[in-house]
């Protein structure tokens, strides 16, 4: 049975800091997907992760996959307000799609 | 482009009264899906469909159903309203590859509020 869990569910962190979210799965896959969630809105589309070892980027968010500890991660660096949101993974296998429970971030300014 | 499209964006049923929550994208993607947000529980797949005239149940499909004629509307129907239907309804849409369940990433509508009472 294919499993997602999201940690930390709630991070409130100052501006300026580094930190962690941390998505583990529980079968085998290699898609992994990252959203953000602003309160009220939709889901928007942060990073595609689909091979063993893939990094993506963007401005002060990293995400990276490790398939073979099931494991990928959402690194904030030097955290900004604007980056307060939910963050979700989404893994998906094949038909079957589960999203971890989310990641509240609260960035303190 | 429109992208995913939903209507209406918030509505009050009353227990045992159905309804329909419209979902069209303009994308020309083969899969489109459902789902629910629930406080805590992430999201949850109803229903999703690999292409026009295939559909297929998902984690939580119990008192919804789904039906795609065509590539881009793929309608959620409540067949009698209940409280624990209560909930913010996203579908969603992706290009796929291979299998038809290799999505490349989902593009997600703007939501429905549904409150039943």
């Amino acid at each position: 049975e294919l499993k997602v869990e999201q940690n930390p569910l709630f991070l409130s962190m100052q501006e300026g800091k580094n930190y962690t979210i941390y998505c583990n799965y529980s079968t085998t896959s290699d898609r992994l997907y990252w959203y953000r969630q602003d309160p009220g809105k939709s889901l928007e589309s942060l990073f595609v992760l689909l091979s063993n070892g893939a990094v993506k980027q963007e401005g002060r968010l990293m995400a990276s996959l490790d398939t073979k500890a099931r494991l990928s991660t959402l690194h904030i660096t030097a955290a900004v307000h604007d980056l307060s949101a939910t963050y979700f993974c989404e893994v998906n296998r094949d038909d079957k799609i589960i999203f971890g429970k989310g990641t509240r971030l609260h960035i303190l300014p | 482009n429109a992208g995913v499209t939903q209507t209406p964006k918030f509505q009050v049923l009353k227990t045992g009264q159905s309804m329909t929550l419209q979902c069209a994208q303009d994308m020309n993607h083969e899969y489109m899906s459902w789902y629910r947000q629930d406080p805590g529980m992430g999201l949850r797949l109803i229903h999703y469909s690999v292409g026009a005239g295939i559909t297929d149940q998902g984690e939580v499909p119990n008192g919804y159903n789904v039906s795609r004629s065509t590539t881009e509307d793929f309608p959620l129907r409540l067949l009698s309203a209940a409280p624990s239907q209560t909930s913010v309804y996203f579908c969603a849409s992706s290009y796929s590859f291979g299998t038809g369940y290799q999505l490349e990433t989902q593009y997600f509508g703007p939501g429905t509020r549904l409150l039943v009472l």
